[in-house]
């Protein structure tokens, strides 16, 4: 069974920072992994999808990595800002299936 | 731009009330899924649906039905709302296939008293 975690739980750095965020999970079958943003009381906004057979995406200040034979995935944010501050989700699309299976999540505080 | 909708922000309901929560996607998306969120939990996939009329069952289904009538929209009912139903409720799409990306609509806090 797929088990997404995600570590740290809640981190706090301050503004200017440069920031990575883990993501691991126990089977390497997968389609693809996505990030995602969720802002308080908000629903899920989507910041980068890696599929199975590429390395890494970018997208302005956050890169994405994946090296899915070893089951780890990393978000890097560059120069963090105050409006970065939110929850970040890993989740991971098995094959086989329809299912896309989340971590917890990692709380991020950036201060100003 | 996808766009999944929500149809409510926040909903409170009775005890033992029928609760339709509704979800419209405008990108022609295959899939759409329900999911509830709560702390310490995570998502938790409740139903999911590849196709109109199809429907398959989540991790949490019990107490749950859907209904696909239209490729745009999917709707989550609670046939008799309990309080350990109070919950954020999201609603995804995509489009089928493996490298598709899953978009997300705004989320509804239901709360049942």
């Amino acid at each position: 069974k797929q088990e997404v975690t995600q570590i740290p739980a809640a981190l706090s750095v301050p503004e200017g920072e440069n920031l990575v965020l883990n993501c691991s999970f126990t089977d390497s079958a997968i389609y693809n992994l996505q990030w995602f943003r969720q802002d308080p009381g908000k629903g899920l906004t989507s910041l980068l999808l890696i599929q199975s057979s590429q390395r890494e995406q970018t997208s302005g200040r956050l890169n994405a990595s994946l090296d899915k034979s070893s089951g780890r995935s990393t978000l890097y944010i560059a120069a963090s800002q105050p409006g970065d501050s939110a929850t970040y989700l890993c989740a991971v699309l098995n094959t086989g299936g329809f299912k896309t299976i989340f971590g917890a999540g990692t709380r991020l505080f950036v201060k100003a | 731009d996808v766009k999944v909708t929500q149809s409510s922000r926040y909903l409170v309901k009775r005890t033992g009330e029928k609760v339709f929560l509704e979800c419209v996607q405008d990108m022609d998306h295959e899939n759409m899924f329900w999911y509830r969120q709560d702390p310490g939990l995570g998502l938790r996939l409740i139903y999911f649906s590849y196709d109109v009329k199809m429907k398959e069952k989540g991790d949490i289904p019990e107490g749950y039905s859907v209904s696909r009538e239209k490729k745009e929209r999917f709707s989550l009912i609670l046939e008799s709302a309990s309080t350990n139903q109070t919950s954020m409720y999201l609603c995804a799409s995509s489009l089928m296939g493996r490298d598709t990306e899953a978009f997300f609509g705004q989320g509804t806090r239901l709360t049942v008293v």
